[in-house]
């Protein structure tokens, strides 16, 4: 299966943007982009898609290069309650049936 | 509306012992997941339903673990003969319709074996 890559941990201060990067270097042609975070002692929730296309919606925004071999998260104006782990996922369904395979991700600490 | 709720929250049990874990899934959603999360790690894929059916069982560790979902809806995964080794939170998940679709997450149960 393709992998991601991520950093093990990053620091940002509230109120500035948050911009979590993610290699994919091997990612297959129908293969999307998936990000999730998990706070503490809570199971993990969405946040963003995508294919090939820069995406937004309410949470933060998406960033795929050309080559889809990388991507950054994007949390515009970071608060306290954004500290969690970020777990960036490759999903194609077809054989692997939506299986999200979770690594180590990276966690995120808002300072004041 | 309702997320994906699971039941109990938390269980204690002692090694040798039965327990069976409960996943309510968003109504209407025909995929449900079962993963298994140890302290510090990521969630670890266990099992996918497509309905009634398991598509997928590559990752239950062991003919100890068993997951049923009779009606395509609510779904149990019975752990016989309980080791330590089993501790962990196991997060449940389920997604509209096909393996593609986002998946929501349930809070999770954690399970301790004694």
């Amino acid at each position: 299966d393709a992998k991601t890559t991520q950093p093990t941990s990053m620091d940002c201060a509230e109120g500035r943007a948050a911009n979590l990067p993610c290699n994919h270097s091997t990612i297959s042609g129908n293969e999307y982009v998936y990000w999730y975070r998990q706070i503490h002692s809570q199971g993990p929730q969405y946040i963003i898609h995508g294919l090939k296309n820069n995406e937004t919606n309410e949470m933060a925004s998406l960033i795929i290069t050309e080559d889809r071999k990388s991507s950054t998260l994007i949390l515009p104006h970071a608060t306290l309650r954004d500290t969690a782990v970020y777990y960036c996922m490759l999903n194609a369904g077809g054989t692997s049936y939506g299986k999200l395979t979770f690594g180590q991700g990276t966690i995120l600490t808002v300072h004041p | 509306g309702a997320g994906v709720s699971q039941t109990p929250s938390n269980k204690v049990t002692e090694k040798g012992k039965y327990v069976e874990l409960r996943c309510d899934p968003i109504s209407g959603h025909t995929a449900l997941y079962w993963y298994r999360q140890s302290l510090g790690q990521g969630p670890e894929f266990l099992i996918y339903f497509q309905g009634t059916g398991a598509a997928d069982d590559s990752g239950l560790p062991n003919d100890r673990f068993f997951a049923v979902r009779p009606e395509g809806s609510v779904s149990t995964l019975k752990i016989q003969r309980t080791e330590r080794g089993d501790s962990a939170v196991y997060l449940c998940a389920s997604s509209p319709t096909r393996a593609t679709d986002t998946q929501y997450f349930g809070p999770g149960t954690r399970l301790t074996v004694l």
